[in-house]
């Protein structure tokens, strides 16, 4: 089984950046997905990793350290509409995800 | 990014009914599909894997006999929830990947039902 472990909550101020780490213990491993997921909605991709380093895109990037099992999310610039829950995603080499229990983040005025 | 439709978007429906859910790819072929069930503030949960043309792959401690899932053609499957109670009430999300090895795996919208 996959073991992923992730915040509970975090709350940030507009503008400010957040880190939202993810650590994990599994069978396999073939690859880390974020998702941002607001309340009611599906989830929508925002990055993937498999090899260790950091992937940039936009205002998010994500790190990644396979012999750690350990990567973050970084949220630089935060808006308003920033504030959803944040999804760490394991995909083992059957293409499975298996998924944290989600970061709420909030960001405040 | 590709789109997976996923039909209805929610529903409502009486304990003891089917209620069955649609999730399509509209611009790929899906030779994978996957259904995850999620309740209030839990993270997604994997039901089942289904592959076009064969049976679904259940995960442990999901009944194959209660939630009936279907993956006749590479642009649908669906999911039937048999004799709904109301512990089945949660939000279900579908997700597809394509024939051409993508490494991401896109979502539909999810059904929120409701067992009543």
């Amino acid at each position: 089984g996959q073991n992923i472990d992730q915040p509970t909550e975090m709350t940030a101020t507009e503008g400010a950046i957040v880190q939202i780490n993810c650590t994990y213990q599994t069978s396999g491993f073939n690859g880390l997905f974020w998702y941002q997921q607001h309340a009611g909605e599906a989830p929508t991709f925002l990055s993937y990793n498999v090899l260790d380093g950091l992937e940039e895109k936009g205002r998010f990037s994500s790190f990644l350290s396979r012999s750690k099992g350990y990567s973050y999310l970084l949220l630089k610039e935060l808006q308003m509409k920033d504030s959803a829950s944040y999804l760490c995603a394991v995909k083992d080499g059957d293409y499975k995800l298996s998924f944290g229990a989600g970061t709420t983040v909030t960001v405040r005025a | 990014g590709a789109v997976v439709s996923q039909h209805p978007s929610w529903v409502i429906c009486k304990s003891g009914t089917s209620v069955k859910i649609e999730c399509r790819s509209l611009d790929f072929q899906a030779t994978t599909m996957f259904w995850y069930r999620q309740f209030p503030k839990q993270s997604l949960m994997l039901m089942a894997t289904s592959n076009e043309g064969s049976k679904a792959t259940y995960e442990q401690g999901v009944e194959k006999d209660k939630f009936l899932i279907n993956h006749a053609s590479l642009t649908l499957s669906t999911l039937t929830v048999t004799s709904a109670h109301p512990e089945d009430s949660s939000f279900y999300i579908c997700s597809a990947r394509g024939t051409g090895g993508e490494t991401e795996a896109f979502f539909g919208q999810g059904t929120r039902l409701t067992v009543v």
